[in-house]
């Protein structure tokens, strides 16, 4: 059984990185894909990118350039960088696993960005 | 924006049956395997169907999926109280090379 635990700070001001961080328990850390995927309040879905466990990424044309998805294999863990952030960056972040589908997912995190 | 949409909200009877579809094109859902996801009222999403059709372990056989082309259904037979909830459907999409979700649609139960 596959659990996931995230962590990372919920509040944060404009300009500021969003840094957020979940760990792997259970399973194998190898077969599947993570990701991470925020939800805005009272809005739907949204993918930030994903990342293997040889740190081969893919992200979200419409945040590529803001978004840094690493991977420390050791510690079964991976990371979410968002730079620049905005009030527009307000969500529950979660992290998700799984092979090209999520059966896996984090608690989720509300970060907040506020002046 | 999401490439894939879905009806806003579907509702009916407990013990009957919904369907809620998802509508994408040629480089989602027509080419790729669809998913589905449930979040219940502050929850984390919860995976319902893979591969199209697919029920993971533990989710009930009144939950079925399937696809026509560039559009999937998700079936709901015998719904309960407990049914109620947001569904988003999700697939890659190859021209943009990045997992996608649809707008989400909310299931009541009158």
């Amino acid at each position: 059984q596959v659990q996931l635990h995230q962590w990372g700070a919920g509040l944060l001001k404009p300009s500021e990185t969003l840094s957020l961080t979940c760990a792997v328990f259970g399973g194998s850390f190898s077969d599947y894909y993570w990701s991470w995927i925020r939800q805005p309040p009272g809005k739907g879905l949204e993918w930030i990118g994903e990342i293997d466990h040889s740190g081969t990424t893919n992200y979200n044309p419409s945040l590529k350039s803001r978004v840094t998805i690493s991977v420390d294999t050791s510690k079964k863990q991976f990371s979410l960088k968002l730079s620049s952030v905005t009030a527009a960056d307000t969500a529950v972040y979660y992290c998700a696993g799984g092979t090209y589908n999520y059966g896996f997912w984090g608690q989720g995190t509300l970060v907040t960005v506020s002046s | 924006q999401s490439v894939l949409t879905h009806p806003p909200s579907v509702s009916a009877a407990p013990g009957q049956k919904v369907t809620i579809s998802c509508s994408g094109s040629s480089s989602n859902i027509g080419n790729n395997y669809v998913s589905w996801y449930q979040q219940l009222p502050g929850t984390a999403p919860k995976l319902l169907i893979y591969d199209t059709n697919k029920r993971p372990s533990g989710i009930p056989d009144r939950f079925s999926g399937s696809k026509s082309g560039t559009s999937a259904t998700l079936g709901i037979t015998g719904l309960q109280t407990g049914d109620e909830a947001d569904y988003y459907c999700g697939t890659w999409d190859s021209s943009l090379s990045a997992y996608v979700f649809g707008t989400g649609t909310m299931v009541a139960v009158l």
